[in-house]
């Protein structure tokens, strides 16, 4: 069974860095052509695709947000973590992590509610 | 906005068909796979067709994709009350080299 789950704080202050870590099991991250990816939907909004690695490394990263991420992985740990640069209140978001595989986001996180305000 | 567009609602009586439309461009939709995602309300995403047209595993035929040029489409027949749900289109869009999502469209089964 394929699952992940996402950790991380409930709320960040703003201009504080955000970090979140994606846990997985049931897979991983060394076999050829899967990738972890991040996504975030503000409350009562569309999802936003913001970062995904590869197996072999590769990142890519949202355009608009490039400046602010960073998104990583530790195979040993089954851990995908996204870091997120100068909050703001307009980041207030769930934050899904869900596994690439065939060209889609075949399995996603529960997802977290993060809060950011002073 | 989105870079892929959807329509905000769409709306069908119980066992009747509905189709969801998404539209883009050449750098995603018109040379890159489309996937379909299900949302119910309160809960995450949950894909319902890959690679265009394919249904994964657990999913009922019920459901189906195409796509044709720059734009994808959704279908549901034999609407249950049980799809209503909040539902987005994804690619891959390689001039940005990220994923991009449309901006979702609310299914009421009236």
């Amino acid at each position: 069974q394929i699952t992940l789950k996402e950790s991380g704080p409930t709320l960040v202050r703003p201009t504080q860095t955000l970090t979140l870590t994606c846990t997985f099991s049931g897979f991983s991250l060394r076999t050829s052509g899967l990738g972890v990816g991040w996504i975030r939907q503000p409350p009562g909004k569309a999802l936003e695709w913001l970062a995904l690695i590869y197996w072999d490394d590769d990142k890519y990263y949202s355009p608009s947000l490039k400046s602010r991420l960073t998104i990583t992985k530790d195979t040993s740990k089954n851990h995908v973590v996204l870091t997120m640069t100068n909050t703001d209140p307009v980041d207030t978001a769930t934050f899904y992590c869900a596994r690439q595989a065939r060209n889609t986001f075949d399995v996603w996180g529960q997802g977290t509610m993060v809060t950011v305000s002073s | 906005q989105s870079v892929l567009t959807q329509p905000p609602s769409v709306s069908a009586a119980p066992g009747q068909r509905v189709t969801i439309s998404c539209s883009g461009s050449t750098s995603n939709i018109g040379n890159n796979f489309v996937s379909w995602y299900q949302q119910l309300p309160g809960t995450a995403p949950k894909f319902v067709i890959y690679e265009d047209n394919k249904r994964p595993s657990g999913i009922p035929d019920r459901f189906s994709g195409s796509k044709s040029g720059t734009s994808a489409t959704l279908g549901i027949t034999g609407l249950q009350t049980g799809d209503e749900a909040d539902y987005y289109c994804g690619a891959w869009d390689s001039s940005l080299s990220a994923g991009v999502f449309g901006g979702g469209t609310k299914l009421t089964v009236l």
